[in-house]
């Protein structure tokens, strides 16, 4: 079974340039989450996905960050533009359902923003 | 605001002793206790998941223990080795089905 995939694995940009991450997560994982996580810190989720439904995006900053999986499937981040405060590593993860059950991650991307 | 926290921060164990740390979490609203292991450069890797209290699971020489009523859980590593090396995260599941992720307890295994 092929894990959740994350392109690209690295991105280096100038701030208030765009950027987009990419994810695939394990086929039949309805459940997709994208997190960011600082260095030193543990994973802060941005949005939450049931199929292509975003039922929990409290935590994006909305002013700049957007997302969408629109069959349910793969699904896009998107910063415009960057800020140096968002240099992180963005991991997405996906699982059957919430709560419960195990999330499996991708390897993330790193941003770094300059 | 739904606080996780993990301590040590950082734990440097001499290869062949047993260690252990600890998850604090919510007591209330509890629905689940996720345990992962994150080596650098790799994605982070499902441990344990816990659901009831007193539950004990164990994957190897990794243990974990869990008490909702007190709102803590303990992982235990018996036998450190250096492939053990890693940050260790645990996350709570509340009836939101939101996971609050701790910060991580970062373990070296010296040989």
């Amino acid at each position: 079974e092929a894990g959740v995939v994350q392109s690209p694995r690295y991105k280096i940009i100038e701030k208030k340039q765009p950027v987009a991450f990419w994810c695939n997560p394990i086929s039949g994982h309805n459940t997709l989450y994208w997190y960011l996580q600082n260095l030193g810190q543990g994973p802060e989720l941005l949005i939450r996905y049931e199929n292509e439904e975003a039922v929990d995006d409290s935590q994006l900053p909305k002013d700049r960050f957007s997302a969408e999986r629109l069959k349910g499937v793969d699904s896009t981040l998107k910063i415009q533009p960057a800020e140096l405060g968002d240099s992180a590593v963005y991991l997405c993860a996906s699982s059957r359902s919430p709560a419960t059950d195990t999330q499996y991650f991708g390897p993330g991307t790193r941003l770094t923003v300059l | 605001i739904l606080n996780v926290e993990q301590s040590p921060q950082s734990l440097h164990v001499q290869e062949g002793d047993s260690t252990n740390f600890t998850c604090s979490f919510p007591s209330s609203n509890f629905y689940a206790l996720h345990w992962y292991r994150w080596e650098t450069a790799k994605s982070p890797e499902a441990l344990f998941v816990m659901t009831l209290n007193g539950d004990e699971k164990k994957k190897g020489r990794i243990s974990a223990t869990l008490n909702t009523k007190e709102g803590y859980s303990y992982l235990y590593i018996k036998g450190s080795q250096p492939e053990d090396s890693a940050t260790y995260l645990c996350a709570f599941s509340g009836s939101n089905y939101q996971l609050i992720w701790g910060a991580g307890t970062k373990l070296i295994i010296k040989p």
